[in-house]
């Protein structure tokens, strides 16, 4: 059974950083692009940033480039998001999802999120 | 990278049919056959609906049916349940290894 879980979040304060971690499980997790999705209270889905099966290619959204780095180690089957310079607005819980090429470019596991607020 | 632009809500009885609409541009949805959908619980992992503008993936009912015109993608489900009852989101791919997806649509089953 395909699994995804985050682990990290919490309350951090503005200009913080903060590293996420998604444990995977249930699939060879090395063939696959991974993503980050997140969602501010009360708000949609915003997708955040993708990396590619060997860690080597990665983007990002535009809100979120140059302070938040995605990264992968494989033999631990554990995705990464280091977040830096966080603001009110990264307030959100994030989603791991693994990414399905052989689906229409679509994300079909997800985990269940990590909620990360920023306040003071 | 705006968002693409679902209605806040849509509600129906059960038994009836309704549609989601999901409106993206010439630079997402128009060009990319590469729309999805998703069925979300607050507090729970999302759920793929449809990939590929009309496909489902195994294991989702044939009552879930997604379609697209232009830059707008539909979802629609029929044989309303109350099971259906959630947040819809559509995602589209919007080229330079980006996505977009929707603000998000509430189905409220009467």
């Amino acid at each position: 059974e395909v699994q995804l879980v985050e682990s990290g979040g919490g309350l951090v304060q503005p200009g913080g950083s903060l590293r996420l971690s998604c444990a995977a499980s249930g699939f060879t997790f090395s063939f696959y692009w991974m993503h980050w999705v997140r969602q501010a209270p009360g708000k949609g889905l915003v997708w955040v940033s993708r990396i590619n099966s060997d860690g080597r290619n990665t983007t990002y959204a535009d809100s979120v480039k140059g302070r938040f780095t995605v990264s992968r180690d494989n033999a631990k089957n554990t995705l990464y998001l280091q977040m830096n310079s966080l603001r009110t607005e990264d307030t959100a819980v994030y989603y791991c999802a693994r990414f399905a090429v052989n689906r229409g470019a679509s994300f079909d596991y997800w985990g269940q999120g990590t909620l990360v607020t920023v306040s003071s | 990278q705006s968002a693409l632009t679902q209605p806040a809500s849509v509600s129906g009885s059960p038994g009836q049919s309704i549609t989601i609409s999901c409106t993206g541009t010439t630079s997402d949805v128009e060009i990319y056959n590469l729309v999805s959908w998703y069925r979300h619980h607050p507090g729970t992992a999302p759920k793929l609906m449809i990939y590929e503008v009309t496909k489902r993936p195994s294991g989702v009912s044939n009552r879930f049916s997604g379609s697209k015109s232009g830059n707008t993608a539909s979802l629609t489900i029929s044989g309303l349940q109350a099971e259906d009852e959630a947040d819809y989101y559509c995602c589209s791919y919007a080229g330079s290894s980006s996505w977009v997806f929707g603000g998000g649509t509430k189905l409220t089953v009467l």
